[in-house]
């Protein structure tokens, strides 16, 4: 058990919608990131966010967004939903924000379908 | 841009085989490495790390040499068991940057 909670695990959703997946970090994590993993692309980073705020942003689509809130818990809202969205969306938490040790501790993922 | 690039998959082994994963890497800096380890319906676990040349990183039998000549960092294991089957992902962290991770490598051991 990496500590990480993501909620929900599996969604099934039609195209045009919207959805939000949630992640709780680790115990005095601060940073939150946010991967998809697919199968054809691999693991492609989306955002980081550290203390609240946007730290770095990597292949996120426009239709996607997030925040971290106060009590440092995440959420990714998907919007505009599209066939090809359809992979695994993966939070991961770490100590620190400026400069990363590389070490991570990841979630089980939440696994979007969309039909 | 930064870019990690791995041996297609999968990897078909006995147990007590010898193990080698490829890992080579493209980046700008002088990057940390990484080996992290998916199960299957699990998210991802840091297997080990190196965070310079010539550093070598190790965990449960698994090690890998970070050579900043070949810009490699393949993940190798003496004898598998069938409790690695898994899927093995390099990635690199380069100025305090997220992770770029590799494509996966899956590794089946048979009994």
């Amino acid at each position: 058990d990496s500590g990480v909670t993501q909620t929900p695990k599996h969604l099934i959703t039609a195209t045009g919608q919207r959805v939000t997946l949630r992640c709780s970090p680790r115990s005095g994590d601060l940073s939150v990131y946010w991967y998809q993993q697919s199968l054809d692309q691999g693991l492609q980073f989306l955002i980081q966010y550290y203390n609240g705020e946007e730290r770095a942003k990597g292949n996120i689509l426009e239709r996607f967004s997030a925040q971290q809130f106060p009590d440092l818990h995440s959420e990714l809202n998907l919007s505009s939903l599209e066939l090809g969205d359809s992979a695994l969306y993966f939070c991961a938490s770490s100590v620190g924000g400026g400069g990363n040790t590389g070490e991570l501790f990841f979630g089980e993922g939440s696994r979007l379908t969309v039909l | 841009g930064n870019s990690v690039t791995q041996m297609e998959g999968p990897v078909t082994l006995s147990e007590e085989a010898f193990l080698t994963i490829n890992c080579t890497y493209t980046a700008t800096g002088y990057p940390s490495l990484f080996w992290y380890v998916q199960y299957p319906g699990e998210g991802l676990q840091l297997l080990l790390k190196a965070t310079k040349a010539d550093d070598k990183g190790s965990n449960k039998g698994f090690e890998a040499t970070y050579r900043k000549e070949t810009t490699s960092f393949h993940l190798e294991k003496g004898s598998v068991q069938v409790s690695d089957s898994a899927v093995y992902f390099c990635a690199l962290s380069d100025l305090g940057r997220a992770l770029t991770f590799g494509s996966g490598t899956r590794l089946q051991v048979q009994p």
